[in-house]
């Protein structure tokens, strides 16, 4: 089971790049990397998953390097309503149950 | 996309009594749940794996008879915490596997407070 490890708090300002790395060392082959926002008292919503190389959608992108041991959650032009946590999980797609440990993850602010 | 619900969404209860929480996917099946707690500025921890048809697996420390888990149909989970107590008061959140097996979706919590 790979752990993760996130900053625990960032700042930013609107409209600013932010970019939010996850290190996760002993990531296994079957391993996938899904990224989750959450607001305070609401359950997680997924933003975007990834095995290797780059993967970009409508609301981010994530970059995943060859040896895998980290990857980045990259957020483009923030606004004050991504102030939120975002987690990383690292996990294997064929078991669920490795895909189901959340680490502390990262506190972002973003101010005006 | 995939949706899924909880209900309630908050509830009070007195000390001793039992609250049954509701998870359902509303647009597509799911075999596989998963409950979690969620402190005040914590992250989510797994109670335990709902399985449609079969009994929950539980995570270490999690006291089955307290937090019974029914998974009848492949679209309800129940989360029923038996004879509440005020440390048990949370943040309870279910998330079911979707239909590719490789994503979660969560539900959008449901807060329990025990007086």
């Amino acid at each position: 089971l790979a752990k993760t490890t996130q900053p625990i708090s960032m700042d930013s300002y609107e409209g600013q790049e932010v970019n939010i790395t996850c290190s996760h060392n002993n990531i296994a082959t079957n391993d996938y990397i899904t990224w989750y926002q959450q607001f305070p008292s609401q359950g997680p919503r997924f933003i975007i998953q990834g095995y290797k190389t780059k993967v970009t959608n409508e609301v981010a992108s994530l970059f995943i390097p060859a040896d895998r041991k980290s990857s980045t959650l990259s957020l483009p032009r923030v606004s004050l309503s991504d102030t939120a946590v975002y987690y990383c999980l690292v996990g294997d797609v064929g078991n669920a149950g490795n895909m189901l440990t959340f680490g502390g993850g990262t506190r972002l602010m973003v101010k005006p | 996309g995939a949706v899924v619900s909880q209900h309630p969404s908050r509830v009070i209860c007195k000390s001793g009594t039992s609250v049954k929480i509701e998870c359902r996917s509303l647009d597509f099946q799911a075999t596989t749940m998963f409950w979690y707690r969620q402190f005040p500025k914590k992250s989510l921890m797994l109670m335990a794996t709902s399985n449609e048809g079969s009994k929950a697996t539980y995570e270490q420390g999690v006291e089955k008879d307290k937090f019974l888990i029914n998974h009848a149909s492949l679209t309800l989970s129940t989360l029923t915490v038996t004879s509440a107590h005020p440390e048990d008061s949370s943040f309870y959140i279910c998330s079911a596997l979707g239909p590719g097996g490789n994503e979660q979706f969560f539900g959008p919590g449901t807060r329990l407070t025990v007086l």
